[in-house]
Parts: C-alpha cells; structure tokens; sequence
C-alpha cells in the first residue's frame, strides 16, 4: 500500500466551477499535510498546509482533513485555467517531523 | 529574502564526469532537503540536513554525495552517474525540524547524464 495515494487524473472542469481533488494517507500517525501546484517543467509550489481537522480556507482553495478517515481534500472554487496542474498531495509521517511523502499527483484541466 | 536558489538550471554531464548542485537560502531556515524528480513522477527524497547535520539518507547511491557546508548551503556531489540518474533534482528548505510548516522549493537543476 502506497503511504499518499491520489487519483492520477486528468480531472476536468470547466472555468468557473468546483474543482475536488482527493488524497488517502496510511500513517495513521501522520501530523502536517500539504498541497502542492506543479506546472510542467516547474518546481511545487505550496498552497495550502492543514493540521487539524476540519476545513481550512484561503482565497479560492479549501483543504479539508478528516484524521479518523486519512483523507484530506482540496477545493478550487471559480476554477480558471491558469490552475491547470499538477496537485501534489504531501504528508508527514508519524516519525519524521521534516520530511514530507508526495502522492503521485492529479493532473487538473481547466476548459475554458 | 524568500527564495531557494538552485545552480546550475540546466547540466549535461558524461558518466565520467564529476559536478555539484548547489543550493542556497537565506530564510534562516535550519533544514534542508534533496529531492529527485522523474518525469510525471512525484518527488522522491535524498536527503535530509536538520541544523547542518545529515538526519535522513534515503539509501541513496554512494555516487551522490551530500554536504552542507553552513545553514545557507547545500551541496550535491556527483560522480559517475548513470544514464537513469537523469531527472530534475530539487532542493528545498524549511524552518526546522519538528512541526513542519512546509518547504519552499527551489526552481531545481535539470540533470541529463550523457
């Protein structure tokens, strides 16, 4: 079992909606976790970091965890196509205090 | 001063060859990473250096070499690398060890091994 799994994609949606996307994690120990936007030839960029449960709110992007579930979400409202990217779901095991374990990544397509 | 500077961006080297990555940040951050990163792969740890010191080897090939000469620096040494050791190679950084507030990555240095 992969320690961060997502959802290869590509997800498309068009301008202006809800874009969801979904990361699952096995540490059950897990403290921090984290998004990341990665165009094509570039390096990750944060976005967003969530440590509690609940939901998390910035501009456009909502992260949601849910421990009990290992789950934890990001939310892009008003979608636009200079969000099309890859989203790297990041999380810190149990053990580690500095080292972050990437999912695979979701491929988003904004259509405009 | 926010950023995480990488050098060279771009490196072709031959499998004979010695090179080294370089990396450097003036945020004060206390530990720093190396991170490789195939195409349409995520990124995959190296090493990790909290308070200058190496805490984390990912089982890497002795090829790469790791140093960190202060906090602000981070060196990668390579030498007779392979074909299949081609790929973006990033580093990044962060406040410390502990409570992870994130990294900040740097703009990486794409490796072509020839």
């Amino acid at each position: 079992q992969k320690e961060v799994e997502q959802n290869s994609g590509p997800l498309s949606v068009p301008e202006g909606a809800i874009a969801s996307l979904n990361c699952t994690y096995s540490d059950r120990g897990s403290q921090s976790f984290f998004w990341y936007r990665q165009y094509s030839g570039k390096s990750p960029e944060l976005i967003m970091f969530i440590y509690s449960n609940g939901d998390k709110e910035d501009g456009r992007f909502t992260a949601q965890l849910n421990k009990a579930s290992q789950y934890v979400s990001l939310l892009i409202r008003d979608s636009q196509p200079s969000d099309s990217a890859t989203y790297l779901c990041a999380v810190t095991p149990g053990e580690y205090g500095n080292k972050l374990v990437f999912g695979a990544g979701t491929i988003l397509r904004v259509k405009s | 001063d926010t950023e995480v500077t990488q050098t060279p961006k771009h490196l072709v080297m031959g499998m004979t060859n010695k090179k080294s990555l370089k990396c450097e940040q003036h945020m004060g951050h206390r530990a720093m990473y190396w991170y490789k990163q195939k195409a349409k792969k995520p990124p995959e740890l190296m090493f990790v250096y909290s308070y200058e010191k190496l805490s984390i080897n990912e089982s890497v090939p002795s090829r790469f070499s790791p140093e960190c000469p202060n906090s602000s620096l981070l060196n990668l040494h390579l030498h007779a690398l392979q074909p299949e050791d081609s790929a973006l190679y990033l580093c990044a950084s962060s406040q410390g060890a502990g409570f992870n507030y994130g990294y900040t990555f740097g703009s990486g240095t794409r490796l072509t091994v020839v």
